[in-house]
Parts: structure tokens; C-alpha cells; sequence
């Protein structure tokens, strides 16, 4: 059964830090891995997608990478600012399934 | 982007009610859409994943009779909590898979925080 892990569980940072949250992942025979953010009851808006074949990928200040081997990834984020402070969530899609299996997910807080 | 439309977004009513939780994809079409519960600070968790025209599969420990999901078209989904109890109290969240294929990121609405009293 995969499990997702996330480290650290809450981060607290100052304004413009660059910050690296990561995510490990049990079964490494995954089809992508996606990283989301979910502000407070709210949903969950897609930031990166990564398929099995990549290492990494990038959008604007955020970059995620991809080592199936070892079974992790890591977000990036540069310049963090206060609009940055949210839940970050990583969600792994196997191979033989169509599912997402869920971390637990990095609460961050950036200060202003 | 593509958007996921979640409505309503705050649902409270008294015990015993039924209530219907709707899901569609507005600028992509979806064979596949994924109803989840969350509870405060922590992941989603996964209830169903409804296929258009079919029958929805439900997670291990999930009741079918009380949540029921509905998906009558490519671009909508719905969940019915009947005869809602607190306990089911939650937020609920749908999810929509790009039709083109597996490797498509999945979109999710902004959830539902329904309030049984």
C-alpha cells in the first residue's frame, strides 16, 4: 500500500527565505506526482505535475523535483512571500490505479 | 486553466436532511471525478471515484446508501449525504480527471463545508 509522507509538518519562515519542503513516497512505481496548495477551507489548486519520466519541473517561483528511485520530491519555493502561507500538499498516482494517495500535508507561514 | 465548480460552498441544516453537493468541470470534460472528505488539519480522504455511466466505487468503509454519487455526464457529478447526521458533519471536496488520459493533473473545486445541527 503507498504512503505518502511529508517533513516538516508546519514551517514558519521570514519574508524572502527560499524554503524546501519535501515529500517521500513508499512505492516508487508511481505514474506522476502532483504538489498542490490548499489555503484555509478552501480547495486544493494544482502548482506542479511531474509524470514518472521527469525530473523536475518549474513554474515562476516554485520548482519541484522528482527522484522515483529513492522515492522523493521536493518543492522549492524562492523569495518566499507572505502570500506564500498556506497548506502545501503532495499526492503521488500510482501505475496500476487511477488515485491520488495524499501526504499529510506542510503547513507554511511566511512572515511578513 | 481548467476549473472545477463545487456548489454549494457552506451547507448548514438540521439533522435528518438529505443534501445534494454538485460537481462539474467547465472547460474540460471528465469520464472520471473523485468525491473526498477532509477533516480539520488533516489530508484528504478519498470516498468515491464515479465514472460517467456507471456505478460509483466506493472506499473501503464508506457507506454507499448514505453517500450517494451520481455522475449522469461528463461534466457533472453529484454526492447526496442522506439523512445527514453531525457526525457527517465535514468538508467534503470533489475532483475532475481530464478525460485525455491518466497523465492529466486532476482539478479540484473549492470544497463544500457542510454543518449538520
Amino acid at each position: 500500500k503507498q504512503e505518502v509522507t511529508q517533513i516538516p509538518a508546519a514551517l514558519s519562515v521570514p519574508e524572502g527565505e527560499n524554503l524546501v519542503l519535501n515529500c517521500s513516497f513508499t512505492d516508487s512505481a508511481i505514474y506522476n506526482l502532483q504538489w498542490f496548495r490548499q489555503d484555509p477551507g478552501k480547495g486544493l489548486t494544482s502548482l506542479l505535475l511531474i509524470q514518472s519520466s521527469q525530473r523536475e519541473q518549474t513554474s515562476g517561483r516554485l520548482n519541484a523535483s522528482l527522484d522515483k528511485s529513492s522515492g522523493r520530491s521536493t518543492l522549492y519555493i524562492a523569495a518566499s512571500q507572505p502570500g506564500d502561507s498556506a497548506t502545501y500538499l503532495c499526492a503521488v498516482k500510482e501505475t496500476s490505479g487511477s488515485r491520488l494517495t495524499f501526504g499529510e500535508g506542510t503547513q507554511l507561514t511566511v512572515n511578513p | 486553466g481548467a476549473v472545477v465548480s463545487q456548489h454549494p460552498s457552506w451547507v448548514i441544516c438540521k439533522s435528518g436532511t438529505s443534501v445534494k453537493i454538485e460537481c462539474r468541470s467547465l472547460d474540460f470534460q471528465a469520464t472520471t471525478m473523485f468525491w473526498y472528505r477532509q477533516f480539520p488539519k488533516q489530508s484528504l480522504m478519498l470516498m468515491a471515484t464515479s465514472n460517467e455511466g456507471s456505478k460509483a466505487t466506493y472506499e473501503q468503509g464508506v457507506e454507499k446508501d448514505k453517500f450517494l454519487i451520481n455522475h449522469a455526464s461528463l461534466t457533472l457529478s453529484t454526492l447526496t449525504v442522506t439523512s445527514a447526521h453531525p457526525e457527517d458533519s465535514s468538508f467534503y471536496i470533489c475532483s475532475a480527471r481530464d478525460m485525455r488520459g491518466l497523465g492529466q493533473p486532476q482539478h479540484f473545486g473549492d470544497g463544500t463545508r457542510l454543518s449538520i445541527l
